[in-house]
Formats: C-alpha cells, sequence, structure tokens
C-alpha cells in the first residue's frame, strides 16, 4: 500500500532549525517531493530528491532520504516567519497519477 | 501567463444541487488532475487527464464527472452534492506525466461547502 505519514504540527524559533519528517511505506517509489502551502493558497514545490540519492541541498533547505527506513526529512536552516505554512510530503511510482501526499505539517515560527 | 486558474473560490451548496468547478491553464500543459484537501487526509485524487480528451480515475472519483475537450480546461462536475464532499478543491497541470520530476503547478482552491 502506500501510506506517507507526517506530524501533524511543528512549532520553532525564528533563527533556529525546523526538521519536518515524513515516513512512506511503498518502496518502489521513484521520486520524494517537498511543497509548501501558505494560508488560502495551493500548494507550491519546493524541491524533490530522486529515490537514489541520500542527500539534497538547497541554499536553506537540505532534503535527507534514508532508504532503509523509508524516512524522508527536510530541514530549513534559519528559519523565518515567512516560512510558516503547511509542508506536504510527497512519492509518485513512476507517474503524477500515482502521486501519494501526506497529512501535511504545520510549521509555525515563533518570533 | 495566467498560470492555472479556478473559479469559483469559494461556494456554498445544498445537499443535491449540482455545480461545475472550473479550471484552465495557459502553460499548454498535457497533464492536468483535480485533488481534494481535507483537513489530516492530505491531498487525495479525484480524476486526471494525461491530455485532451482523455480521463481516468483518482483514488476517490465517486461522485465527481470529469471531461477535458480542450488542452487549455479541466472542469469537475458535482452531480448531486452531499455533504461529505465539503472541502477544498485543487486543480493541478504539468507538462507530462513521462518524468515524474516535472513540476506540479496548483491552482489556488476552490472551497466547497454543502449543507
Amino acid at each position: 500500500g502506500e501510506d506517507v505519514e507526517q506530524s501533524l504540527f511543528l512549532s520553532v524559533r525564528e533563527g533556529d532549525s525546523s526538521v519536518i519528517n515524513c515516513t512512506y511505506t511503498d518502496s518502489s517509489s521513484t521520486y520524494l517531493y517537498w511543497y509548501k502551502q501558505e494560508p488560502g493558497a495551493g500548494l507550491q514545490l519546493l524541491t524533490y530528491i530522486f529515490s537514489n540519492m541520500d542527500m539534497k541541498q538547497d541554499q536553506r533547505l537540505t532534503v535527507l532520504l534514508n532508504k532503509k527506513d523509508k524516512h524522508l526529512s527536510l530541514r530549513i536552516a534559519d528559519t523565518q516567519t515567512g516560512d510558516s505554512a503547511i509542508y506536504f510530503c510527497a512519492e509518485s511510482i513512476g507517474g503524477y497519477q500515482k502521486v501519494t501526499f501526506g497529512t501535511g505539517t504545520k510549521l509555525q515560527v515563533i518570533p | 501567463n495566467a498560470g492555472v486558474t479556478q473559479t469559483p473560490k469559494f461556494q456554498v451548496l445544498k445537499t443535491g444541487q449540482s455545480m461545475t468547478l472550473q479550471c484552465a491553464q495557459d502553460m499548454n500543459h498535457e497533464y492536468m488532475s483535480w485533488y481534494r484537501q481535507d483537513p489530516g487526509m492530505g491531498l487525495r485524487l479525484i480524476h486526471y487527464s494525461v491530455g485532451a480528451g482523455i480521463t481516468d480515475q483518482g483514488e476517490v472519483p465517486n461522485g465527481y464527472n470529469v471531461s477535458r475537450s480542450t488542452t487549455e480546461d479541466f472542469p469537475l462536475r458535482l452531480l448531486s452534492a452531499a455533504p461529505s464532499q465539503t472541502s477544498v478543491y485543487f486543480c493541478a497541470s504539468s507538462y507530462s506525466r513521462a518524468s515524474a520530476k516535472e513540476t506540479q503547478y496548483f491552482g489556488p482552491g476552490t472551497r466547497l461547502l454543502v449543507l
């Protein structure tokens, strides 16, 4: 089956690092994604990682993939108030019709 | 480019009423899809289309119909609205499904309340 799980809420202080975690169950995932949803808006792709990679860094964002444990994480360095949003992880297996989204983690950044 | 547009932004329906949620994109994308977002459940795929004239069911298709007569438009129809269809609906599009890393562009969403 395809289940993607995330914790529902994370609160951090401005300037600290945020780590948002995700677990998935389908070992045949091709790509794993992180999306950001700001209030009242649609989802915006932040980054993705191919399943044969362990890590991907993009400015303040670091994605770590542990295939053995089926664990994906998103680290945001120097978290800012503008990072407050809901973050979704998602996995795909060969095409968009099989993209499965997690439940979303609401990140609250405290000034 | 306007990107992916959705109308209306918000709608209230009575049980049994029908309506169409509109979605349009001006990026010449082949692939379009509809999701619903419910608290604690992430996004669930309702229907998708890989090109004009081609549609298929997603994870939760019951109660919804779609058609794709043009590349640009992908309307979602609720034939007889039920309270269980109260949700936020997102339309998304991308160039193709050939590569899973193709970015999906999401519309701003339609909030639907069924009384």
